[in-house]
């Protein structure tokens, strides 16, 4: 059974840029059968879409973020990552990492990142 | 893109059915059938429940159904138990900008 974690600083100053990373096991990125995505959950408020990566490099992110936003994939290490840059308190929040066939399936535990000076 | 209708809070007491609804346009729910439900307990990842409307993963108890009719998808809790205390999303593949988008959530709460 697949499984994803993801890890990264818990704290990022405004203005400085997000870095996390997602790790697959269980199941290779290179197959080609899913899309891997960003999904983030501020305190106490819904899930929002963040963007998602396919294992050649192609990637769809949501407009409302665009601008800020890079998904990356390195298949040699089975992982994939995510940038958010020029943050601010609005993003705090838990973000997750998942593997999508259409909708996401399978989820990673959440990491709760907290933008505070 | 908007997010999809939910009642904020469901209750029923344990053995109950009770059912969540999810409203969309038919630009999501009503045009496709990826409509999808995730449990979430407090501090945990989302678990998805249901799949293209009215599937079930493998592992989740047939107690929990989906159904869909014109814009409006539903997801039912029949002999209701006390695990099933959580938050309830949906999702939907929509049309719009982004490739799917989620309802705002209800809190089941089993009394």
């Amino acid at each position: 059974q697949v499984q994803l974690q993801e890890s990264g600083p818990g704290l990022v100053k405004p203005s400085q840029t997000l870095s996390l990373t997602c790790t697959v096991s269980g199941g290779s990125i290179s197959s080609g059968d899913y899309y891997w995505s960003w999904i983030r959950q501020p305190p106490g408020k819904g899930l929002e879409w963040i963007g998602y990566i396919y294992y050649s490099g192609s990637t769809y992110y949501n407009p409302s973020l665009k601008s800020r936003v890079t998904i990356s994939v390195d298949t040699s290490k089975n992982q994939f990552s995510l940038k958010l840059s020029s943050v601010t308190a609005a993003d705090t929040a838990v973000y997750y990492c998942a593997r999508e066939s259409g909708l996401p399936d399978y989820w990673g535990q959440g990491t709760l990142v907290t933008v505070s000076s | 893109q908007s997010a999809l209708t939910q009642p904020a809070s469901v209750s029923g007491s344990p053995g109950q059915s009770i059912t969540i609804s999810c409203t969309g346009t038919s630009s999501d729910v009503g045009g496709y059938n990826y409509v999808s439900w995730y449990q979430q307990h407090p501090g945990k990842a989302p678990k998805l429940m249901i799949y293209e409307v009215s599937n079930r993963p493998s592992g989740v108890p047939d107690r929990f159904s989906g159904s869909k009719s014109g814009n409006t998808a539903s997801l039912t809790i029949s002999g209701l138990q006390a695990e099933d205390e959580a938050d309830y999303y949906c999702s939907s593949y929509t049309s719009s900008s982004t490739p799917y988008v989620f309802g705002t959530g209800t809190k089941v709460t089993v009394l």
